[in-house]
């Protein structure tokens, strides 16, 4: 089954862009890449979501690689808000089955 | 809005007992879900119900059971509760079914201990 990868934990300035990385090589053609976030005690939050073009909204940017084996989510100015754990998520089907796999999460630690 | 509301927050049951686990959307959502989160992981996709009145298995649905009773409401039974089953639960609603990649909404889990 496809999975993501990412780093256990990441540091950012404040005001400073973030980029966090996801690694999703078994990835299927068919299998759309979304991210969410979540603060402490809290479900998760959408962030955004692409399939093979770049994305961007008033949260973020998305890059995808062109061979869709990776992505990368853009902060384009951390804030302190913006600490929480970044998911990074295959959406698609396998083998008639709706499928919606986390990974582990990136840990944002944002610094005054 | 209160969007998705799950009840209870917390609860502590000994093995072998039963549980229902309540989730309520106020969004008009035709999708519902619910996932389990244990620590230090992602959450893992129990059960879904594309659609009023329909329910499929997600990734870990042994030990577990789900009604979809209105559009409104989805609720997740544990018959016989196993420590393994320890987690937090979280259900989740999105406007369109599964085939859509509309964003999914929330609640704030149900932090379930089994002893």
């Amino acid at each position: 089954d496809a999975k993501t990868t990412q780093p256990n934990s990441m540091e950012s300035n404040e005001e400073e862009p973030v980029h966090l990385p996801c690694n999703h090589s078994t990835i299927s053609g068919t299998d759309y890449i979304h991210w969410y976030r979540q603060l402490p005690s809290q479900g998760p939050e959408y962030v955004i979501h692409g399939l093979t073009s770049n994305v961007n909204n008033r949260m973020a940017s998305l890059a995808i690689a062109e061979d869709r084996k990776s992505s990368t989510l853009i902060l384009h100015r951390a804030t302190l808000r913006d600490a929480a754990v970044y998911y990074c998520i295959l959406r698609g089907f396998t083998s008639g089955t709706y499928k919606y796999i986390f990974g582990t999460g990136t840990r944002l630690k944002v610094l005054a | 809005n209160a969007g998705v509301t799950q009840t209870p927050k917390f609860q502590v049951l000994k093995t072998g007992q039963s549980m229902t686990l309540q989730c309520a959307q106020d969004m008009n959502h035709n999708s519902m879900y619910w996932y389990r989160q244990d620590p230090g992981m992602g959450l893992r996709l129990i059960y879904y119900s594309a659609s009023e009145g329909t329910t499929d298995k997600g990734e870990v649905p042994n030990g577990y059971n789900v009604s979809r009773l209105n559009k409104r409401e989805f609720s997740l039974r544990l018959e016989s509760a196993a420590p393994s089953q320890t987690s937090v639960y979280f259900c989740a609603s999105s406007e369109q079914g599964v085939m859509s990649n509309q964003p999914q909404h929330f609640g704030d889990g149900t932090r379930l201990s089994i002893l």
